[in-house]
């Protein structure tokens, strides 16, 4: 049972690439989450989803997107990598009512240069 | 919106201590209230959660409560030892938002 997956683990970008970020989880969550995590501010919600097909915007979602074809996985993009998007990111599951909580990835660390 | 605050930022006792971290919330309706470790540049580990039924929570030397009515949760640590040096944060989310609100931590050093 590996849990929330995160790939990759690290990444430098260019300022203008475009990248993406894979959140798989093998728990059969229907929430799936992305943070950002940077000094200071703690961690902050990009976007999630309720179920398959479903995304909604979180507290910081500009200059992101996300998919969630399939329930197991979660994508983020960056069409237009900015310094500013520089940061830790975590991907998060959750299924209510359990006695699990909130389940998280190891992150993937991006620098924007 | 939710703003949580975590007491102090900061922490350095010897080993063998008895500690408490802080956490509160703006909007005390709180639903669930997890309490996650992080080490240096890795991911959150979760160390105790409080459901909505909940006030308290126990795992080992850890114990975890919320007070719903003013929207504080402590985090108590018994015996505190080296290993437990790392950054502590404490999330809460709340009913018809599924999504956790997180404080900036309080990180915690177990000097020998």
């Amino acid at each position: 049972n590996a849990g929330v997956t995160q790939t990759p683990k690290f990444r430098v970008l260019k300022t203008g690439q475009s990248m993406t970020l894979l959140c798989a989880q093998d728990m059969n969550h229907e929430y799936m989450y992305w943070y950002r995590q940077d000094p200071g501010m703690g961690l902050r919600l990009i976007h999630y989803s309720v179920g398959e097909g479903t995304t909604a915007k979180g507290e910081v979602p500009d200059g992101y997107n996300v998919s969630r074809l399939k329930k197991q996985n979660f994508l983020l993009g960056l069409e237009s990598a900015a310094p500013s998007q520089t940061s830790v990111y975590f991907c998060a599951s959750y299924r209510p009512r359990t006695n699990y909580g909130y389940t998280f990835g190891s992150g993937t660390r991006l620098t924007v240069v | 919106k939710q703003e949580v605050t975590q007491i102090p930022a900061a922490l350095s006792v010897p080993e063998g201590e008895n500690l408490v971290l802080n956490c509160s919330f703006t909007d005390s309706a709180i639903y669930n209230l997890q309490w996650f470790r992080q080490d240096p540049g890795k991911g959150l580990t979760s160390l105790l959660l409080i459901q909505s039924s909940q006030r308290e929570q126990t795992s080992g030397r850890l114990n975890a409560s919320l007070d719903k009515s003013s929207g504080r949760s402590t985090l108590y640590i018994a015996a505190s030892q080296p290993g437990d040096s790392a950054t502590y944060l404490c999330a809460g989310d709340q009913t018809g938002a599924n999504n956790l609100f997180f404080g900036t931590g309080t990180r915690l050093t177990v000097i020998p």
